[in-house]
């Protein structure tokens, strides 16, 4: 059983298309993390958020954590096919561990 | 530093044989943690140190499972009397803070 659980499961669209991945727990996390993971690689991370509400923009990928520290969303916009990927999110509670979602597969087609 | 580095990154082995994998971590990195990653899932929790000190391990861990970080450097995992469904990906990770990055995971399949 995941504490978190992410939506889609799977996300195929175009090259040049606007995508959104969510993550969303019935617990209250220190930390979430996002990361991406290539098949057969360890999960690399993109971004960690600390503060209810904070919004992290890196590049065309755009990470909001909820205003309770509850759910996350990632949203990338004008997906390549180097955005091809597993995207996981992890919650951290305590001063260790992490708690991983099941991940959303997202395929960018050229 | 080139990051968390793991070996093997495959294993095939037999039912009943044990196994060891290592994981090297980033040097300055004080934490070191193991997953376990199957199919479809997540990375899931199995055990955490803190320098050399084992603090915390999941009810995932069966006693056939056993890991050490002598020293607080590199860290082992050993798997005895392997069983098909140890068959998945081992994961490490370290960090200094909140922060944890993985090394690139060492498959097991158990025929």
């Amino acid at each position: 059983t995941q504490l978190l659980e992410q939506s889609p499961q799977f996300l195929s669209i175009q090259e040049g298309e606007n995508l959104t991945v969510y993550c969303n727990s019935s617990s209250v996390f220190s930390s979430l993390q996002w990361y991406r993971q290539e098949p057969g690689e360890g999960p690399v991370l993109l971004v960690t958020v600390v503060t209810g509400g904070e919004v992290k923009k890196l590049k065309r990928l755009t990470f909001q954590f909820g205003d309770a520290r509850k759910d996350s969303s990632l949203h990338i916009t004008a997906a390549q096919p180097g955005d091809t990927g597993l995207y996981l999110c992890a919650g951290g509670m305590d001063d260790y561990k992490l708690s991983f979602g099941a991940g959303t597969t997202v395929t960018v087609r050229a | 530093d080139t990051g968390v580095s793991q070996d093997p990154r495959h294993k095939i082995t037999k039912r009943g044989q044990n196994v060891t994998f290592r994981c090297d971590p980033i040097s300055e990195h004080n934490r070191l943690y193991w997953y376990r990653q199957t199919l479809g899932q997540g990375p899931e929790f199995l055990t955490y140190f803190q320098n050399e000190a084992q603090l915390e391990k999941s009810r995932l861990l069966s006693d056939r499972f056993s890991a050490e970080r002598p020293k607080g450097s590199f860290s082992t995992l050993e798997i005895q009397r392997t069983e098909q469904g140890d068959s998945a990906m081992y994961l490490c990770a370290s960090s200094s803070f909140n922060e944890q990055y993985f090394g690139p995971g060492t498959r097991l399949t158990v025929t």
